[in-house]
Formats: structure tokens, C-alpha cells, sequence
């Protein structure tokens, strides 16, 4: 159950586009379409922003987008504002039943 | 709007035993699977264990498996983690959260409950 990659941190400037990664293995991200992501401020439980890979749930900005590819998954923040500041995490169910985190991102806006 | 409220983290021992609890609310618990997610001071989120709807199947991360038992009472809306033999890499902050649909993907959260096991 190793964790999943993710850079440990990107940074981007008020109205910019950014891309997490998130890389796993064909018996993870690459096997199933079972891709969440989650944002957390400092001090705060995570919040989901996307499930199954592109969906977002009810009341998350649009500016939050999902996709895969092979074993890696992104996370696209497009109009990147300062409230954006935070640590990303991604998810994903694997072939043993279980779920596994990614190692997380830090988003900095400049 | 959906509660999951944590409680029973404090300070133990090394080898010592806790019993974290997760209280939910406003939602129909017993249609849920439900999960404890874990994060270490200064670290990122781990996965620990979930329990299916009707409490009948668990899985469990292999840094736990054997030492943590989920468990789940539907009358009572509530989640339970047996937390034993605990070593000090168990020190983290434990969350419960509400599984809504296959994947595994955590759309509600609890606050978050803190153990600490240091002697």
C-alpha cells in the first residue's frame, strides 16, 4: 500500500491555471475510474472537490476539474485565487479492496 | 446537514488500548459505508479502515491490520475504532467519514479526534 505520488508543492499567480499530479500504479489510479481529490486549509478537516475521477460534488467551484490518464491523475485548478491556498490530496480505490492517499501537494498563490 | 463528530482520543501509552467513537447525524447512517482516516502531526492523510453498510465486511490499512477493529452500531448512528497495542507512529489526528457511493470517495468529514501515545 504505497502512497500515491504527488509534487510536494506548486505555485501560480491570481488568475492562472495549475495541474496537480498524482501518480499510481495500474492496480490503483490506473485500474479503476475511483479518483477523489481533497483540499484542506491548515487546522481543518479535507474537503472533497472531485469524485471518480472529473465529477465535482455540489457547491464546488467549476474553476476545479478532474482527469486520468494511464496511472496518473490531475487535478486542474483554472483561476487560481488566494482562498485557493491550500494542501491537495488525491485518492484512489485499489485492486485489494482498500483506498490509498497520495503523498499531498502545497498550493501556493503567489 | 450531515454530523459526524468524533470523540475518545487522548494520551496513552505505548501498548496501551483507546476506543475512538464517531457519532453521526442527519443522514441515514445505516445506508452508508463509513471509513477512519488518520493524519500524523505535520503529515499527509492515511487511510485505515472502512466497514460496509450493514457492519458484515472491513478492510483495514496494513499498518493497522491485526492491532485496530472497526465496528459499527446502526441503532445507535454510530462508528467505533479499537485501537490496540499502540505504538508512537499512531500518534495523528483521527477522522470518520461518510463514504456516499462506490470508489471510496469521503464526502463528509468529521472535526477530527487527537491521539497521542507517548510514554
Amino acid at each position: 500500500q504505497s502512497a500515491l505520488t504527488q509534487h510536494a508543492s506548486v505555485s501560480g499567480s491570481p488568475g492562472q491555471s495549475i495541474t496537480i499530479s498524482c501518480t499510481g500504479t495500474s492496480s490503483d489510479v490506473g485500474g479503476y475510474n475511483y479518483v477523489s481529490w481533497y483540499q484542506q486549509h491548515p487546522g481543518k478537516a479535507p474537503k472533497l472537490m472531485i469524485y471518480d475521477v472529473n465529477n465535482r460534488p455540489s457547491g464546488v467551484s467549476t474553476r476545479f476539474s478532474g482527469s486520468k490518464s494511464g496511472n496518473t491523475a490531475s487535478l486542474t485548478i483554472s483561476g487560481l485565487q488566494a482562498e485557493d491556498e491550500a494542501d491537495y490530496y488525491c485518492s484512489s480505490y485499489t485492486s485489494s479492496n482498500t483506498l490509498v492517499f497520495g503523498t499531498g501537494t502545497k498550493v501556493t498563490v503567489l | 446537514q450531515v454530523q459526524l463528530v468524533e470523540s475518545g482520543g487522548g494520551l496513552v501509552k505505548p501498548g496501551g488500548s483507546l476506543r475512538l467513537s464517531c457519532a453521526a447525524s442527519k443522514f441515514t447512517f445505516s445506508d452508508y459505508y463509513m471509513t477512519w482516516i488518520r493524519q500524523a502531526p505535520g503529515k499527509g492523510l492515511e487511510w485505515v479502515s472502512y466497514i460496509s453498510s450493514n457492519g458484515r465486511t472491513m478492510y483495514y490499512a496494513d499498518s493497522v491490520k491485526g492491532r485496530f477493529t472497526v465496528s459499527r452500531d446502526n441503532a445507535k448512528n454510530s462508528l467505533y475504532l479499537q485501537m490496540n497495542s499502540l505504538r508512537a507512529e499512531d500518534t495523528a489526528v483521527y477522522y470518520c467519514a461518510r463514504i456516499p457511493r462506490s470508489g471510496g470517495s469521503c464526502d463528509y468529514w468529521g472535526q477530527g479526534s487527537q491521539v497521542t501515545v507517548s510514554s
